[in-house]
């Protein structure tokens, strides 16, 4: 069963634009990592925020996280084309379990 | 570095024929995963391997499905017979720890059409 669920499942900006997709989870959680994958490609690891963490910032992106809320939130600043991908969200649902991915949200970047 | 490989990269195959997809991983990683995506069910853990040893198969979805990992650097997944449902992208991919404070790896996957 799926641990995350992302949200929107696509979106299309333009270049230059914000992007923001969200992530919902169903357990408590020790950390939360998003993941990029390119058409046809495999996925990329992004960042990982742990749970004491409710902000963290990596180049153009911003993750959030609120554990009362279950909920996870990725921004891309200043989109590029480049940025066109599917972006997940990944979490342990317990113990040491692997990564569980939701389904990601699929982001068309226009120039 | 090489990432994780993965062959073959792109199979067509027909009904009832035996498939098998392989897999190195980077070097000194211990753990070794099993995904299959599909536009339906998404990214589906099917099965990983800790120091080349099975921990969890509760993912393959039937018999057809077996996965082996000989040594440290290769691993199969096998499909015998494959169906048309089993059409999808799997993909392999190895971290160096467990737990959800490990970036896992991902090969480019092998596509698989079962016509």
């Amino acid at each position: 069963s799926q641990q995350g669920e992302e949200d929107p499942q696509a979106l299309s900006i333009q270049e230059g634009e914000n992007a923001t997709m969200n992530c919902s989870y169903k357990t408590s959680i020790n950390n939360l990592q998003w993941y990029r994958q390119n058409s046809g490609r495999g996925l990329v690891h992004l960042i990982l925020i742990r749970s004491n963490e409710r902000e963290k910032h990596s180049g153009r992106l911003r993750v959030t996280l609120d554990t009362s809320k279950k909920s996870s939130s990725l921004l891309i600043t200043a989109s590029r084309a480049a940025d066109t991908a599917s972006y997940f969200c990944a979490t342990v649902p317990s113990g040491n379990t692997p990564l569980v991915f939701g389904k990601g949200t699929r982001l068309s970047v226009i120039a | 570095d090489a990432g994780v490989i993965q062959s073959p990269r792109h199979e067509v195959t027909e009904m009832g024929q035996e498939v098998t997809l392989r897999c190195k991983p980077i070097s000194g990683h211990d753990y070794l995963f099993w995904y299959r995506q599909t536009m339906m069910r998404g990214l589906e853990l099917l099965i990983y391997f800790n120091n080349n040893v099975p921990i969890d198969d509760s993912g393959m979805p039937e018999d057809r499905f077996s996965a082996k990992m000989p040594n440290a650097s290769f691993s199969t997944l096998k499909i015998q017979p494959s169906e048309p449902r089993d059409s999808a992208v799997y993909f392999c991919a190895s971290s160096l720890y467990g737990g959800s404070g490990n970036t896992i790896y991902f090969g480019e996957g092998s596509w698989l059409t079962v016509v």
